[in-house]
């Protein structure tokens, strides 16, 4: 039981390039967060997933795009990176979005530095 | 607004208790968590309080809360080097929503 995995675990880009990064989860929880992690800030939600077929804007949703696949699977794309997106990003899981099933479990996360 | 203010470091001797200290805004909070992350890693759920409790204990873990003062506080008991981390206290009212301190860095000195 691997819980919440995410690849890649390190990048680089450039400015203007594009990538997306994976999340996926072994747990059959129905819901899926993306979250940034800053230096001196707390995470700060980018987008979410209730269930599949669902997508929200979280607290900084802006230059991000994100899939749910299907149920295990929550993927955030970044069209054209900027370096203000260099950050940790973090994937969670939780079975539902209320309590009392809404305890979020963390990926490892994945470093992304934009140049 | 809603706010989760930590302090920034901790430093204790290993064998001593450590208290990170965690306060909170939202008054309609239900749930407080305490995560820790080590380095390079994810954050790793510790443990939870509902709102109506004032403590929970978890084998070295002791869970204190202060409704009244929104405080809330995680004590580890006969600390080791291997508590050095990040812990973060998080807010949450029973919906998707989580509102995340910005961490308080454990330092364990042996």
């Amino acid at each position: 039981n691997a819980g919440v995995t995410q690849t890649p675990k390190f990048q680089v880009l450039k400015t203007g390039q594009s990538m997306t990064l994976q999340c996926a989860q072994d747990m059959n929880h129905n819901s899926m967060y993306w979250y940034r992690q800053d230096p001196g800030m707390g995470l700060r939600l980018i987008y979410y997933s209730a269930s599949e077929g669902t997508t929200d804007k979280g607290e900084v949703p802006n230059g991000y795009n994100v899939s749910r696949l299907n149920k295990r699977e929550f993927s955030l794309r970044l069209e054209s990176a900027a370096p203000s997106q260099t950050s940790v990003y973090f994937c969670a899981s939780s079975e539902m979005t209320a309590a009392p099933r809404q305890t979020q479990y963390f990926g490892p996360g994945t470093r992304l530095l934009v140049l | 607004g809603e706010d989760v203010e930590q302090s920034l470091f901790l430093s204790v001797r290993e064998g001593d208790s450590s208290v990170i200290n965690c306060t909170y805004t939202d008054s309609s909070s239900t749930y407080l968590y305490w995560y820790k992350q080590e380095p390079g890693a994810g954050l790793q759920l510790l443990t939870y309080i509902f709102s109506n409790m004032d403590m929970k204990q978890d084998q070295r873990l002791t869970v204190l809360l202060n409704k009244k003062d929104k405080h809330l506080s995680l004590r580890i008991a006969d600390t080791q080097t291997g508590d050095s981390a990040i812990y973060f206290c998080a807010e949450n009212s029973g919906t998707y929503k989580y509102i995340f301190g910005t961490g308080t860095r454990l330092k364990v000195l042996a």
